[in-house]
């Protein structure tokens, strides 16, 4: 298995634009995580999906944040529009269903918002 | 709502050294542990994780936590550190009742 895929691993946009990062979770895998990394804050579960189901969307930080999963084997998350405080990095999971199962991380994609 | 906490933000060694990270979480019920690792310029990987049974954790790579309820810790060590061992460490608990929390991590610097 190639592991969890993110896409981009980089990315540099202005503030206001619309930054949409992608995820591919391990096939078989149940739940799906979205994490932030940061200097700050460390890292922070954002959102998790059980079965393409959104369970615990109270990491996300407002309202300019977006996640979906239309189905298994990919998801995406959202900022819309970006600010510099988004700037981050940001981790895509997946595991066997729920949390108290070893988590297989994706590369991140590191986004920059200038 | 449940913390972790690493107090050791940064920790330089030098290679054959003894290693003990700091990890305390606040919840006081059943709670289930991990310590992962971030490898410069890779993912996250599991190292070990404690469930129930057992408090002394055996993990990859020689590592080994020991879960200690009263004190509310879940301290890594490793009684011999590499070179590769540098690295960036994580501890992270959950509990049924809450999602998974991480600590902010613990940078590694191993001394050649």
């Amino acid at each position: 298995d190639a592991g969890v895929i993110q896409s981009p691993r980089h990315e540099v946009t202005e503030m206001g634009q619309e930054v949409t990062l992608r995820c591919k979770p391990i096939s078989g895998h149940n739940s799906l995580f979205w994490y932030r990394q940061t200097m700050m804050r460390g890292l922070e579960l954002l959102i998790y999906f059980n079965n393409n189901v959104p369970i615990d969307d109270s990491g996300m930080p407002e309202d300019r944040f977006s996640a979906k999963m239309p189905n298994a084997s990919f998801s995406t998350l959202k900022i819309q529009p970006s600010e510099p405080r988004d700037s981050a990095v940001y981790f895509c999971a997946s595991s066997y269903p729920g949390q108290a199962n070893e988590q297989f991380f994706g590369p991140g994609t590191r986004l920059t918002v200038l | 709502a449940q913390s972790v906490s690493q107090h050791n933000h940064h920790v330089i060694l030098s290679e054959a050294a003894s290693l003990e990270l700091g990890c305390n979480y606040s919840y006081g019920g059943t709670v289930n542990l991990f310590w992962y690792v971030q490898y410069p310029g890779q993912h996250l990987q599991l190292l070990l994780k404690y469930f129930s049974g057992d408090p002394l954790v055996k993990g990859i790579k020689g590592f080994e936590a020991e879960f200690i309820k009263s004190k509310f810790s879940f301290n890594l060590r490793k009684p011999s550190v590499q070179w590769s061992d540098t690295a960036e460490y994580f501890c992270a608990s959950w509990h049924r009742d809450d999602k998974i929390i991480f600590g902010k991590g613990t940078r590694l610097h191993i001394l050649p």
